[in-house]
């Protein structure tokens, strides 16, 4: 039982290099979830989707694009990288909402340079 | 809109000793709490969680939390803390539509032998 998982772990861009960033997952949960974790700042929402075909921001939406053309994956796209997007992104999933509590992925290590 | 502090960056405690986390939420309405666990390199795990009823609520490995409405907190607690417990927690807080958690900035627990 894989629950979710990440691809790539690790990723170094050039400034204004584009990726995308995959999370998959194999419970059947309805909600997926991106943040992003700083130093010091915790986890902050970037986006999410409460089901296949939607989308939806978080708090820090600006510079990303998500995609949930599929249920089970759910895409992190950064169409233009900076420097700031340096960080560590987790995706999570949950049942039907965040009160069942999320499974997370093992995250990604991303530098832009 | 929710809140979440957590007043305690760092904490180091001996094993065997008592622990507490300190969480402050800020919210209009009862709110849902948790308490998630990070370990180095890993996404994070749920501890547990408040909806309502009995302030007082048991977790996984030995945990526990107390939901003070008139302090608005949630203090984490573990009675003898092991080595294996060194980590990061995170409170988090979520509004009545439950779609997204919003997370404190952690604290990062660390045990002495």
């Amino acid at each position: 039982n894989a629950g979710v998982t990440q691809t790539p772990k690790f990723r170094v861009l050039k400034t204004g290099q584009s990726m995308t960033l995959l999370c998959a997952q194999d419970m059947n949960h309805e909600y997926m979830y991106w943040y992003r974790q700083d130093p010091g700042m915790g986890l902050r929402l970037i986006h999410y989707s409460v089901g296949e075909g939607t989308t939806a921001k978080g708090e820090v939406p600006d510079g990303y694009n998500v995609s949930r053309l599929k249920k089970q994956n759910f895409l992190l796209g950064l169409e233009s990288a900076a420097p700031s997007q340096t960080s560590v992104y987790f995706c999570a999933s949950s049942y039907r909402n965040s009160l069942y509590g999320y499974t997370f992925g093992s995250g990604t290590r991303l530098t832009v340079v | 809109a929710q809140s979440v502090t957590q007043p305690d960056i760092h904490i180091t405690v001996s094993e065997g000793a008592s622990l507490e986390l300190r969480c402050n939420y800020s919210y209009g309405a009862t709110p849902y709490l948790f308490w998630y666990v990070q370990s180095p390199g890993q996404g994070l795990q749920l501890l547990l969680k408040y909806f309502s009823g009995d302030t007082l609520v048991q977790g996984i490995k030995g945990f526990e939390a107390e939901f003070k409405r008139s302090q608005s907190s949630f203090n984490l607690r573990k009675p003898s803390v092991h080595w294996s417990d060194a980590a990061e927690y995170f409170c988090a807080v979520a509004p009545s539509s439950a779609r997204q958690l919003t997370f404190g900035s952690g604290t990062q627990l660390t045990v002495l032998p």
